[in-house]
């Protein structure tokens, strides 16, 4: 498998702050990281697709203005969500595709607390 | 349009009683078939990949079986160390390696 980090693990922000958060790939170099949200009691939602030296890919309904993806090098992916509003209070979860098995690996999560 | 169902939502079993969760699905050109464990306030914890109708996998008490519209995963004589949210998604040909997720199946097993 791969190993997946992700910081912080918590983070509170007051409405209007804008918050980073960033997602490694431990163990291999990662062209393609992905970024989910989750909202309690409820399962994974896909935002978008992060690809290393380009442009993100956003899901349909996914603000691109509003959570910018950066993917500067082969190991590090951050989501920034701007103005935050306490509806994008949720569980932000990234995972990396090593590419060969076509399955993901998941970082450990972020919770983001808008107040 | 790819679509994953898991069903029961919610499993309750006391210690030792085995069953199963279910994972229905359609996709364009299935690439595979994935479960995840999570437990509350981490993230999935990847379990088992299927690829093809007739294939299973097993790990400890977890066995997962997989046929063209279907997915489940066998649990054998659970521990309370088991109860956990159980997640199946599935990657389709037509998706560029995204996973569509099921809505989940928590498990809660009693001593």
């Amino acid at each position: 498998g791969a190993v997946v980090s992700q910081h912080p693990s918590r983070v509170i922000c007051k409405s209007g702050t804008s918050v980073k958060i960033e997602c490694r790939s431990l163990d291999f170099q990662a062209t393609t990281m992905f970024w989910y949200r989750q909202f309690p009691k409820q399962s994974l939602m896909l935002m978008a697709t992060s690809n290393e030296g380009s442009k993100a890919t956003y899901e349909q309904g996914v603000e691109k203005d509003k959570f910018l993806i950066n993917h500067a090098s082969l190991t590090l992916s951050t989501l920034t969500v701007t103005s935050a509003h306490p509806e994008d209070s949720s569980f932000y979860i990234c995972s990396v595709d090593p590419g060969q098995w076509h399955e993901q690996y998941f970082g450990p999560g972020t919770r983001l607390t808008v107040t | 349009e790819d679509q994953v169902t898991q069903s029961p939502e919610a499993l309750r079993l006391q210690e030792g009683e085995s069953s199963s969760l279910n994972c229905s699905y359609t996709v364009s050109g299935l690439r595979g078939l994935f479960w995840y464990r999570q437990d509350p306030g981490k993230g999935p914890e990847f379990l088992f990949t299927l690829y093809s109708a007739g294939e299973e996998k097993e790990k400890e008490r977890l066995k997962a079986t997989l046929t063209k519209k279907e997915s489940f995963l066998h649990i054998t004589a659970p521990k309370p160390e088991d109860s956990a949210t159980y997640l199946c998604a599935v990657s389709g040909s037509s998706n560029t390696g995204k996973l569509i997720f099921g809505q989940g199946t928590t498990l809660q097993v009693k001593p």
